[in-house]
């Protein structure tokens, strides 16, 4: 099993849906979560981070951690075009300076 | 100006030469890291460097050799090039007390 499990998609979804983003963790050392966002041909990006069990909201986007069941979530509300990329779930143990664990991406494609 | 930067952005050779990737960053960052993302999209570390010391050396085939002169550069220098090599050498950065790295744009490696 791997330590991060995410559902590679692809998703596709029509402009102004929302969007939920999944992944599911084997190691109960993780203390942050991270989303990161990957558009074609770029690096990744932090969209949002977590510590710990929680919700976190940033605009169009909120990010929910269920350490009890080792699941995260992202969830894009009124999505837009430019939202279409890859995003990423990124776990470490240590907050700064420490080894990301990364999910495969979910490539995910909003329709105008 | 660009936070982290790599060169060359695409590198087509043959299989058995020798080549680097370069990397800097110029946001006063004491940890480097080089991750592969292979064809699936899967980012997996393969070293990290803080303040010119290796800290994380991953399973990797020790024709890699990270090399880092000094805090704001990390090089990458692999011998003897597989056809499996081929993929997106990813270099970035982190701070102590931030979360998150900062990501470079990648170098897209094929091996023919």
């Amino acid at each position: 099993q791997k330590e991060v499990e995410q559902d590679p998609g692809p998703l596709s979804v029509p402009e102004g849906a929302i969007v939920s983003l999944n992944c599911t963790y084997s190691n109960s050392a993780f203390q942050y979560f991270m989303w990161y966002r990957q558009y074609s041909r770029k690096g990744p990006e932090l969209l949002m981070y977590t510590y710990s069990s929680g919700n976190k909201e940033d605009g169009r986007f909120t990010a929910q951690v269920d350490k009890s069941s080792k699941y995260i979530s992202l969830f894009i509300r009124d999505s837009q075009p430019s939202d279409s990329a890859t995003y990423l779930c990124a776990m470490s143990r240590g907050g700064s300076n420490y080894k990301l664990t990364f999910g495969k991406g979910t490539l995910l494609t909003v329709n105008p | 100006d660009t936070a982290v930067s790599q060169t060359p952005k695409y590198l087509v050779t043959q299989m058995g030469n020798d080549k680097s990737i370069k990397c800097e960053q110029n946001l006063g960052h004491d940890t480097m890291y080089w991750y592969k993302q292979d064809s699936k999209k899967f980012l997996k570390i393969m070293f990290s460097y803080n303040n010119k010391e290796l800290i994380i050396n991953e399973t990797v085939p020790n024709r890699f050799s990270p090399k880092s002169p000094d805090k704001a550069h990390l090089n990458l220098h692999i011998n003897s090039l597989e056809l499996g090599d081929s993929a997106v050498y990813f270099c970035a950065s982190s701070q102590e007390g931030v979360i998150g790295y900062t990501f470079g744009s990648g170098t897209r490696l094929t091996v023919v």
